[in-house]
């Protein structure tokens, strides 16, 4: 039940792309990114309703693909500030859980 | 404006201790729950609340009890701990958007260690 995240882990030059992914093997209503810094707690990035929408924040966007059962979250130019651990939670309706993938860790250098 | 207070920060407990941790939100938010994030792995749900007077396990419920008397405060309460409690325990508020959890404002956590 639980979302498979890809990449598990990431490296980049700082101002290059990446691509996180994350899907589900059920239906999903919605899908929440966060990313968390080592000692913190997560931090919200966006929510995604089924409708396959895509939102942005910044050069951080994200795309939900209902039929696929999956989301990818873009982040574009990366910068320092983006090093974490990002999470995809996914909620399959009216039962008020938020199940959480593994994390994918990205690392930006300069 | 706080947002969500959990204390305490630290806990060093012996096997078989039980103790509260404290959750506590200022934003009016209905709905309130319990992660346990173990180290390199992702949040698991433990207890939530969709408002006062109502709680529902989550996925590993099992050592842990809540309870919601108001819409403020939503404690957790070791029962007896145990070595594999040791986690760190981040609380959680929203307000439910439509039929979708809304955004989550995340406590600063408390780092638990059992011996």
């Amino acid at each position: 039940q639980q979302p498979v995240q890809s990449p598990q882990a990431v490296i980049l030059r700082e101002g290059e792309d990446a691509v996180i992914n994350c899907s589900s093997s059920k239906a999903l209503y919605s899908v929440h990114w966060y990313r968390q810094k080592h000692g913190e707690a997560p931090v919200f990035l966006m929510i995604l309703l089924k409708g396959g929408e895509q939102k942005g924040h910044d050069k951080i966007s994200a795309s939900f693909n209902e039929k696929k059962q999956q989301s990818s979250l873009y982040l574009t130019a990366s910068q320092l500030s983006y090093s974490g651990t990002y999470f995809c939670g996914t909620y399959m309706d009216s039962n008020y859980q938020l199940i959480w993938g593994a994390g994918t860790k990205l690392i930006i250098k300069p | 404006n706080a947002g969500v207070t959990q204390t305490p920060k630290f806990q060093v407990l012996k096997t078989g201790q039980s103790m509260t941790l404290q959750c506590a939100q200022d934003m009016n938010h209905e709905y309130m729950s319990w992660y346990r994030q173990d180290p390199g792995m992702g949040l698991r749900l433990i207890h939530y609340s969709v408002g006062a007077g109502i709680t529902d396990q989550g996925e590993v419920p099992n050592g842990y009890n809540v309870s919601r008397s108001t819409t403020e405060d939503f404690p957790l309460r070791l029962l007896s701990a145990a070595p594999s409690q040791t986690s760190v325990y981040f609380c959680a508020s929203s307000a439910p958007t439509g039929a979708s959890l809304g955004l989550l404002h995340f406590g600063n956590g408390t780092r638990l260690t059992v011996t």
